[in-house]
């Protein structure tokens, strides 16, 4: 248990549907991140959030839409995606008043697109 | 962030020190080293970090060489559970900054019995 914590974990969907993966911390932490990993390739970074501002978005398709409301919740808005999207989302926070580079990330959300 | 390099993949039988290596010639003065491990189909894992000096933790110690372009991360006694893909990462993280951490493909340790 890391204190962060994803939902759904497994998520099969359609390439018209729109669907949407949540992320909560319950760590006290201000920064949160959203992480991809598809099958055999390192982790990709993909948004970082710092007190619910969007300070990093990694070229990621406009067809992926995140969404801070606050510091401990983080949604991974889905649609219209491809089947080259099927990975596994992982979410993560950080205290960015305190050593930012340790990341704890939460169990991930695996994704497939049909 | 400074690139790293990793062997692919290491064996070590359980119960003795699994040594993992990592190259980082370009570090930078102001970049730490970090490492963390994933095991298979659940998140990273934060271990250890360090700046210039050797470091312990009740998981692992970390060597920094003197001049700071390799690192070596040290599991005393490896057990099965160990067996995971291990990330070394050079990056720079001041106060009031976020862990924009880019992971490349790291090292599988295989922990055999």
């Amino acid at each position: 248990e890391t204190g962060v914590t994803q939902t759904p974990r497994h998520l099969v969907m359609g390439m018209t549907n729109k669907k949407s993966l949540k992320c909560e911390q319950h760590l006290g932490h201000n920064a949160m991140y959203w992480y991809k990993q598809s099958a055999k390739k390192p982790l990709e970074l993909m948004f970082v959030y710092n007190f619910k501002e969007q300070t990093e978005n990694n070229s990621v398709p406009s067809r992926f839409s995140p969404e801070c409301p606050n510091s401990s919740h983080l949604f991974l808005h889905l649609h219209t995606l491809q089947p080259e999207d099927s990975a596994l989302y992982l979410c993560a926070s950080s205290q960015v008043s305190r050593l930012a580079g340790e990341l704890f990330f939460g169990e991930g959300s695996r994704l497939t697109v049909l | 962030d400074a690139k790293t390099t990793q062997p692919t993949s290491m064996d070590c039988a359980e119960g003795r020190a699994a040594n993992l290596p990592c190259n980082h010639s370009t570090i930078s003065g102001n970049e730490y080293v970090y490492w963390y491990r994933q095991i298979h189909s659940q998140g990273p894992q934060y271990i250890i970090h360090g700046l210039k000096n050797n470091e312990t933790n009740e998981m692992a110690s970390l060597i920094i060489t003197e001049d700071r372009k390799s690192s070596t991360l040290i599991l005393p006694h490896a057990t099965l559970r160990d067996t995971a893909v291990y990330y070394c990462i050079a990056s720079y993280h001041g106060s009031g900054n976020t862990g924009k951490l880019i992971f490349g493909q790291g090292t599988t340790l295989q922990v055999k019995p």
